[in-house]
C-alpha cells in the first residue's frame, strides 16, 4: 500500500507564477489535510478538503491560495501570483475518517522555493 | 485545541532511554494525546496516541498521568535514527476542528553516538 505521494518534491517559481502542489492520499482515504512550514517555523493547519468539498479552510491565507479535491485524482493547492514569503514545504495529510482519534499520514511534501 | 507544554530540546545517548515529557493541564475529557515526530527533511510520522490508559507500539510507549494532566512519550532504546523534533497534540474527539493537527514548538531530540 503506497504512502502519500506528493509532487513535484521540489518546485521552483519566479514571482508572480502559479504552483500547483499535488497530493495522491493513501488508497481508501478519502480525508486530506495541508499543511505549510515556514523556513525555521512550526508546522500550520491550512486546509481539510474531503472527496469534493472543503471542509476547514481556516488556516489558508484569503487571497492567492485555493485548494480542491476532485472525485476523481489528487488533491491540488494551488498558489497564484506567488511571493518570496510562501516560499516553505507544503505537507500533504490523509486519513481514512476524520474523527480526532485517527492518525494522519503525511507525505514527503513539497518545497517551494520562490525567486 | 488545548494546549501542551515541551522542553524545547532533549539530548540522550544511543541505545540508552529516552523520556520526552508533555504538559496539557486544561486538556478536555474528549482530547487524545498524540504523538507525532518529524525527521529531518521528512514529513511527520505519527508515533503513538491515547486517552487514559498507557498505551505500547513497536516504535514507543505512551505513559499517561493519571489526571491526565501530563504524559511521558517513551523510547526505550534510542537510536541515530530516532534524532527529530517531537511533537505532543491534543485532538478533540467531538469538534470538527480536533481534525487537524495543531503543532506547537516540541522537542528536539539529539541522539549522541
Amino acid at each position: 500500500n503506497a504512502g502519500v505521494m506528493q509532487n513535484p518534491r521540489h518546485l521552483v517559481r519566479r514571482r508572480g507564477q502559479e504552483a500547483r502542489l499535488r497530493c495522491s492520499p493513501m488508497k481508501g482515504h478519502s480525508h486530506v489535510y495541508w499543511y505549510r512550514q515556514l523556513p525555521e517555523e512550526g508546522l500550520k493547519f491550512m486546509v481539510y478538503l474531503q472527496k469534493e468539498n472543503i471542509i476547514d479552510e481556516s488556516g489558508m491565507p484569503k487571497e492567492r491560495f485555493s485548494a480542491e479535491f476532485p472525485k476523481e485524482g489528487p488533491s491540488i493547492l494551488r498558489i497564484q501570483q506567488v511571493v518570496r514569503g510562501d516560499s516553505a514545504a507544503y505537507f500533504c495529510a490523509s486519513s481514512p475518517y476524520s474523527a480526532g482519534r485517527e492518525t494522519q499520514y503525511f507525505g514527503p511534501g513539497t518545497r517551494l522555493l520562490v525567486l | 485545541d488545548a494546549k501542551t507544554t515541551q522542553p524545547n530540546s532533549m539530548e540522550s545517548n544511543e541505545e540508552e532511554p529516552v523520556h520526552l515529557p508533555c504538559n496539557h493541564s486544561t486538556i478536555s475529557g474528549t482530547d487524545y494525546i498524540h504523538w507525532y515526530r518529524q525527521l529531518p527533511s521528512q514529513g511527520p510520522e505519527y508515533v503513538i496516541h491515547g486517552l487514559t490508559s498507557n498505551v505500547n507500539n513497536r516504535m514507543a510507549s505512551l505513559a499517561i498521568a493519571e489526571d491526565r494532566k501530563s504524559s511521558t512519550l517513551i523510547l526505550h532504546r534510542a537510536t541515530l535514527r530516532d534524532a527529530a523534533v517531537y511533537y505532543c497534540i491534543l485532538r478533540d474527539v467531538l469538534e470538527t476542528s480536533g481534525s487537524r493537527l495543531t503543532f506547537g514548538e516540541g522537542t528536539q531530540l539529539t541522539v549522541n553516538p
